[in-house]
Order: C-alpha cells, then structure tokens, then sequence
C-alpha cells in the first residue's frame, strides 16, 4: 500500500546522544515535512523540503537536522543540542496546491 | 501571515447528539482549509478540506464543515456523534498561490459519553 512510513515508532534517547528517526514514502511526493506534537500545542514545523537535495527550516529547527538525498526519504535527527526532546514527532508529504498533507503514524521519543 | 484558533481544547458530547467543534482562522489570500482527525498515537487523517469550489463542504463519516468568509470560521460537524468519533481533531489553513506552508490549530479533543 502507498504510504507515509516512519519508524520506530518508540525511541529512547540517553543524555547527549543523537537519534535519527527514519520517515519514507511510496507516493511520489515532492514535498515532505517534519512536525512536532506536543500537548495542547498542535504541530509545529520543524523542517520541510520542497524537492531533492534541498530543504528548509520551519519554525523550530533549533537541535534538529535533516537531509534529502532520495525523494523517498526524509530523516530526522534530534541532536544533543535539542534539550527537551520529548515529544511525539510526525512526518509528512504532499501538500501542493490545494492537496491535504499525507501523515505517517508518528514517533514517540523519550528521555531516558 | 496565517493562523487558526480552534476553541475549546476538549468537548464533551452525548452518543446521538451533534458534534459542533469550531475553527476561525485568518489568512492575507484566499484559504485552503482543512480538518484532520488523530486517533491515539496515530498520525493526522483527512476528514475533509475547503478548496473553494463550494463553501459546504462534505467529508468521510458523515462529518461536514461550511466555509463562512464573512466569519472567518470553517466549524466542523456531525449530526449525530458515535463512539469511534472519540479522537482529537485539527483545523488547518494554508494561503493559495505558490508555497504556503500549513498553520494547524492546537487541537480539540472530543469525548463521546455513552
């Protein structure tokens, strides 16, 4: 089936690591998306990509990064530098035009 | 520059009963609006979207929502709520013309009693 698939679906970080979370997609999709969910805040953009080997800050890209080699993938890494990392994060494609933004089924990242 | 208000961070409803849960947003060009609903742990699943071609607009599982420009408001509802509506639900808005990134609502969750 076509899809916006991200994985783990849990993931534990220690203090000053870094963690990549993996998010790939089946639907051809140009455009992709990082968003953050924490309660009673929505989601917020951490950052996108409106095309290969190209990408874009959002709203709150301080500690993460990311990068776009292949249209297919789109992995974020919360880096030490991020010091409250726990959330659960959402990844997303499409979105052109007046098209809705396909969601994968999240990861939930926790301190340990 | 674009922003959604959603009010009310939780609403209880009674099984059978309308599900009203509303959303203002504004935006400096014409909106694409949208309804999400997330159940527990999941992603984000299209309910329905507003693209200009009517201001009644019908989505998945008997949910609608109407476009009211005068208002600023794209409310959700459902005229009769059933249990599996139990969920958090998001209104979004992004301005036509070129990239427009996506502004999303901080959520209503809705309880359905039985």
């Amino acid at each position: 089936d076509g899809g916006i698939t991200q994985s783990p679906k849990y993931l534990f970080r220690k203090e000053g690591q870094n963690v990549t979370l993996s998010c790939e997609q089946n639907l051809n999709h140009d455009a992709m998306y990082w968003y953050r969910q924490d309660p009673g805040q929505g989601l917020r953009l951490i950052y996108y990509s409106q095309i290969v080997n190209d990408f874009q800050k959002g709203d709150i890209a301080e500690g993460y990064s990311v990068s776009r080699e292949k249209k297919e993938s789109f992995p974020l890494t919360v880096t030490s530098a991020q010091k409250n990392p726990t959330a659960f994060y959402l990844c997303a494609g499409g979105g052109a035009g007046n098209q809705p933004q396909h969601f994968g089924d999240g990861t939930r990242l926790s301190i340990l | 520059a674009q922003s959604v208000t959603q009010l009310g961070s939780h609403v209880s409803v009674s099984e059978g009963a309308l599900v009203l849960l509303r959303c203002n947003y504004s935006s400096s060009v014409p909106p694409y609006l949208f309804w999400y609903v997330q159940y527990p742990n999941q992603g984000l699943q299209l309910l329905l979207k507003y693209t200009s071609a009517a201001t009644l607009v019908k989505g998945i599982n008997d949910f609608e929502a109407e476009f009211k420009k005068s208002e600023t408001s794209f409310h959700l509802t459902k005229p009769s709520a059933h249990m599996s509506d139990a969920a958090e639900y998001f209104c979004a808005v992004r301005g036509s013309g070129g990239y427009q990134k996506v502004t999303f609502g901080t959520g209503t969750k809705l309880q359905v009693i039985p």
